[in-house]
């Protein structure tokens, strides 16, 4: 079982907005910031968001972020096939001294 | 292109020992903490253990403190992972990743390809 609460599935059809949650607590979400990676199948991870909104250079401005007290989203507007893949939230635990992630959401796009 | 790759993976029996390595290309390892980030087959990611820079800081998971030890040699541009007592279900993906950051933030980039850890009898 994850610290952070991601529910396990996401859907939407080419050109949807999806969003997709992230639930943790006050000692990770609730007082440091967000990460998102995205994992294609049967690739490694892929850093996509960081400091709860922000993208790194080459990421489409069709992925957003936010966080609000202890919960975090993630949201991908104009849906594309590549889009396909797990998404997963991570942040630093200060209780547990360690990085937590969430247990991941897999996005079909239909 | 900044690069990490892992080695050392494969097939051990429960009880027994491996070492993991992660050599880093293309950027100074000793500028940044290092990551293990390890994915069961099938299952989400967890991360294992970090290290600081100089190799004075050490952290962990519960479920691997006392049994893995990570350590680095900035000289060489690499990073390991000693497991011992391996269990079934240590049976994972093992990534390593840079920590990198910006100011007051971290996060993992970039990520290796990742080696294969098997512990079955």
């Amino acid at each position: 079982q994850s610290v952070l609460t991601q529910p396990p599935s996401a859907s939407g059809t080419p050109g949807q907005r999806v969003t997709m949650s992230c639930s943790g607590s006050s000692s990770n979400i609730g007082t440091k910031t967000v990460n998102w990676y995205q994992q294609l199948p049967g690739t490694a991870p892929k850093f996509l968001i960081y400091n709860n909104n922000q993208r790194p250079s080459g990421v489409p401005d069709r992925f957003s972020g936010s966080k609000s007290g202890t919960s975090a989203s993630l949201a991908i507007s104009g849906l594309q096939s590549e889009d396909e893949a797990d998404y997963y939230c991570a942040a630093w635990d200060d209780s547990l001294n360690g990085w937590v992630f969430g247990g991941g959401t897999k996005l079909t796009v239909l | 292109e900044v690069q990490l790759v892992e080695s050392g993976g494969g097939l051990v029996q429960p009880g027994g020992s491996l070492r993991l390595s992660c050599a880093a290309s293309r950027f100074t390892l000793s500028s940044y903490w290092m990551s293990w980030v390890r994915q069961a087959p099938g299952r989400g990611l967890e991360w294992v253990a970090n290290i600081k820079q100089d190799g004075s800081e050490k952290y962990y998971v519960d479920s691997v403190k006392g049994r893995f030890t990570i350590s680095r040699d900035n000289a060489k541009n690499s990073m390991f992972l000693q497991m011992n007592s391996l269990r079934v279900e240590d049976t994972a993906i093992y990534y390593c990743a840079r920590e990198d950051w910006f100011g007051d933030y971290v996060w993992f980039d970039p990520w290796g390809r990742g080696t294969l850890v098997t512990v079955s009898s």
